[in-house]
């Protein structure tokens, strides 16, 4: 297993158009993660999974935003009617167990720009 | 070398010489921190965590002190060398409820060679 992978690596769209990230965790992690990082700052939570569930969703996550987890697997992070705000690398991290909190793994990430 | 997170977000330091990065957490309630490291265009890699019943805990090269007196983290690394230089993030969070971590705005280290 290589890791957390992301696709695509860099997104450019135009503004209004609808967007969708793919992430796959590290094989038998049942929890997953998705951030967005702005230039210069830290990665800020938007969502959360164990399993299929989304256990957790950020104030950040708005209505154009949704995620999911079908299978327990990959996960797809969409954004609808995209906005030059939405504008950043969006990243997705995986970690096992259940329970405690163990070391999350991250993908290297979706740039998206909007123009 | 040493920074203060927020008031110094870049640190320069000599190969060879130690690093100190610091990072204040916001929330007392938090239990579990986290150092990650991000060099340019990927992701964030774990380098070391803490819970909160530790002061202090090493690996290789590097150390996390945690002071929770006064929210204070600090990651030492020893013997800097070019291959360390990044952006560093300390995160913070709660191992037993929590899923979600906030991360810090960061430290770039430079390394000179």
């Amino acid at each position: 297993d290589t890791g957390v992978s992301q696709d695509p690596r860099h997104k450019i769209t135009k503004r209004g158009q609808n967007v969708t990230f793919r992430c796959d965790p590290i094989s038998e992690h049942n929890r997953l993660y998705w951030y967005r990082q702005t230039l210069g700052q830290g990665p800020e939570f938007l969502t959360y999974f164990q399993n299929e569930a989304q256990l957790e969703k950020s104030r950040l996550l708005s209505d154009r935003f949704s995620a999911e987890r079908p299978k327990g697997s990959f996960s797809t992070l969409e954004i609808q009617r995209t906005e030059q705000g939405d504008s950043a690398m969006y990243l997705c991290a995986s970690s096992p167990g259940t329970g405690r909190y163990t070391e999350a793994f991250f993908g290297q990430g979706t740039r998206l720009t909007v123009v | 070398g040493e920074s203060v997170g927020l008031h110094l977000p870049t640190l320069s330091v000599q190969e060879g010489d130690n690093s100190i990065i610091n990072c204040a957490y916001s929330n007392s309630a938090s239990d579990y921190f986290i150092w990650y490291k991000q060099e340019s265009g990927k992701g964030p890699q774990f380098i070391i965590d803490i819970r909160s019943n530790m002061d202090k805990r090493q690996g290789q090269r590097v150390t996390v002190l945690l002071n929770k007196t006064v929210k204070h983290l600090s990651l030492q690394i020893a013997a800097t060398q070019p291959g360390d230089s990044a952006v560093y993030f300390c995160a913070e969070g709660l191992v037993n409820t929590g899923n979600q971590f906030y991360f810090g705005t960061g430290t770039s280290l430079t390394v000179i060679p």
